[in-house]
């Protein structure tokens, strides 16, 4: 079992639909994360939020919007992807504020189909 | 950019140890070095980490050389269940990134 919860497990949507991927943590840390993996490559960062602000955005596409309503939790808000966009879409969470010593803690994703 | 080299796949008998290397040359003096894995359709398990000694967890154990380019993961007793990717990172400091590399497939078999 993770600490850091994914809903939900799968998600099928057309490339027309808005849906939401959300996370949620309640190990108190500061950081959580948006990573996306496609399949047989590494996970790829996507976003970092530090003290509920985005403190990184590695460049990723307007159709996905992070948001993050509280220290606990995290969404991610998808719109007109395209089916490229089909990935596994991972949280994590860490302590926070640049603390390098601190590990990330991962969620087990959330498998997305773009039809 | 991930600072790491790792082979891209390794076998171990059950029961032995697995010995997972790192190459990480370029790395800043107060850089940690990182070890997860990934079980084929789960998150990423973080396994153990270190900044110049080894360290020894109930997982595994880290041995870093002493000029630090490189590291080694210890399985002390492979199982089935250790089949997986492992992978080693070099986090940057002050910073909360943590880039993946392409990780080394450890197959464990009977």
């Amino acid at each position: 079992d993770t600490e850091v919860t994914q809903t939900p497990k799968h998600l099928v949507m057309g490339m027309t639909n808005k849906k939401s991927l959300k996370c949620e943590q309640h190990m108190g840390h500061r950081a959580m994360y948006w990573y996306k993996q496609k399949a047989k490559k590494p996970p790829e960062l996507m976003f970092v939020y530090s003290y509920e602000k985005l403190s990184i955005n590695e460049s990723v596409p307007s159709r996905f919007s992070p948001e993050c309503p509280n220290s606990s939790l995290l969404n991610l808000h998808l719109h007109a992807l395209q089916p490229e966009d089909s990935a596994l879409y991972l949280c994590a969470s860490s302590q926070g504020q640049g603390a390098s010593n601190s590990p990330l803690h991962f969620g087990n994703g959330t498998r997305l189909t773009v039809t | 950019d991930a600072k790491t080299t790792q082979p891209p796949s390794m076998d171990c008998a059950e029961g032995r140890a697995a010995n997972l290397p790192c190459n990480h040359s370029t790395i800043s003096g107060n850089e940690y070095v990182y070890w997860y894995r990934q079980i084929h359709s789960q998150g990423p398990q973080y396994i153990i980490h270190g900044l110049k000694n080894n360290e020894t967890n109930e997982m595994a154990s880290l041995i870093i050389t002493e000029d630090r380019k490189s590291s080694t993961l210890i399985l002390p007793h492979a199982t089935l269940r250790d089949t997986a990717v492992y992978y080693c990172i070099v986090r940057e400091v002050n910073t909360d990134k943590l880039i993946f590399g392409t990780g080394t497939r450890l197959q464990v078999f009977p």
